[in-house]
This record gives C-alpha cells, sequence and structure tokens, in this order.
C-alpha cells in the first residue's frame, strides 16, 4: 500500500496569511494525488484533483503542485471559512490512502 | 445536481452486523465506482473498498477483508455496505463517496452525509 504523510499535523495561522501543507507518497504517484477540505461534523469537499487542478466552484485562492513523491496546497490568503483539516489522497492505485490530515486554526 | 443520501444512524452490539445504504440520484448510478470511507470519532480517513456498481466487481481494504460486503441495487439506484462481526473500534461514521473520472483521474467527487455507526454492549 502506498503511505501518504502529511505535514503539519497541525498549524495556527492568521487570517490572511499565505499557509502551505505538504504531502508525501511511500513511492510515485505522478500527478495521482487529490486534496479535500472537511469541516466538523461535514463529508469531506474535493478541493483539488490531479495534483494541481482546481474543482469548479472552489475558490482560486487554493492552488496544488507536485509530481511523483512529493506535493503542496497553498492557501495564498487564508479566510475565516479555511479553518478546517485538510487531507491529501493518492487515486494512482488500489487501495487508495489518505494523509492523516491537516488541521489548520485560527491563531 | 448529483446526491448520495445515506441510511440514518445505527447502533449495534459487538458481534452484531450493520448494513448502511447509499442511494444516488443526479447522475447515471452505472457510470462511476462507488467507495465507502469511513472515520473513527477524532481520526481521519479510511478507505474500506469500493463497487463498480455496472458489474458488481469489488475491491476491499485488507484490514476489512472477510468482513465487509458491498453491494448495489442498480433499478433504484443504490449502493450498500454491510459489515459483520462489530467491535468497538468499528465505532465511526461511514461514507459512501462517489469517484468520478476526468482526464484518466480519479478523484471523490460527492460524498453522502455520513452514517454514525455506534458499537457498544
Amino acid at each position: 500500500d502506498i503511505q501518504m504523510t502529511q505535514s503539519p499535523s497541525s498549524l495556527s495561522a492568521f487570517v490572511g496569511d499565505r499557509v502551505t501543507i505538504t504531502c508525501r507518497a511511500s513511492q510515485s504517484i505522478s500527478d495521482y494525488l487529490n486534496w479535500y477540505q472537511q469541516k466538523p461534523g461535514k463529508a469531506p469537499k474535493l478541493l483539488i484533483y490531479a495534483a494541481s487542478i482546481l474543482q469548479s466552484g472552489v475558490p482560486s485562492r487554493f492552488s496544488g503542485s507536485g509530481s511523483g513523491t512529493d506535493f503542496t496546497l497553498t492557501v495564498s490568503s487564508l479566510q475565516p471559512e479555511d479553518f478546517a483539516t485538510y487531507y491529501c489522497q493518492q487515486s494512482y492505485n488500489i487501495p487508495r490512502t489518505f494523509g492523516q490530515g491537516t488541521k489548520v486554526e485560527i491563531k | 445536481q448529483v446526491q448520495l443520501e445515506q441510511s440514518g444512524a445505527e447502533v449495534k452490539k459487538p458481534g452484531a452486523s450493520v448494513k448502511v445504504s447509499c442511494k444516488a440520484s443526479g447522475y447515471t448510478f452505472t457510470d462511476y465506482y462507488m467507495h465507502w470511507v469511513r472515520q473513527a470519532p477524532g481520526q481521519g480517513l479510511e478507505w474500506m473498498g469500493r463497487i463498480n456498481p455496472n458489474s458488481g466487481d469489488t475491491h476491499y481494504a485488507q484490514k476489512f477483508q472477510g468482513r465487509v460486503t458491498m453491494t448495489r441495487d442498480t433499478s433504484i439506484s443504490t449502493a450498500y455496505m454491510e459489515l459483520s462481526r462489530l467491535k468497538s473500534d468499528d465505532t465511526a461514521v461511514y461514507y459512501c463517496a462517489k469517484e468520478g473520472l476526468q482526464l484518466g483521474q480519479y478523484y471523490f467527487d460527492d460524498w453522502g452525509q455520513g452514517t454514525l455507526v455506534t458499537v457498544s454492549s
């Protein structure tokens, strides 16, 4: 199974900050990497697929990059509604696997 | 628009089984894989398996092999996940998720609202 490791596990930031979350795969997954946002009590929401393609309706302050084993999710200017937990997920093969999550909290 | 409507919360005793349903609407049910993902309280997302609604073929995570069964009823566009021999650490919210496909890429673009399964004696 491909292991997905996110860092950091949590972070505190101010509204307006630029935030970057990293995700590392245990083997090369090309660009088969997706990012999700989850708020408490809600289902995850797709933000980015194929490492860098913004899902329809997702604000342009979210962006993704990377290929191979190393990926990043960036929020260019954190908004109050962005405080949530973020997960990466590989779709390179079965079993699908997720990172452990990164919780973004208000400073 | 796509909707995935899951069945309601369940309370089960250890050793029992639970069957969660996921009714799809707004798209052609047989065109996309349906996956099941669970989340224990305060924990991350855990992939359980998937079903091809067209053929009925399944792939299960090794952790759940022998305990999980995923089925579907195409006449009512509904997928099911049954987990047997429940243990207390199966207490979790169980999600169904439709896996979209574009440009050769797969991603979970629509999710059910989640079903809380509580296992307690």
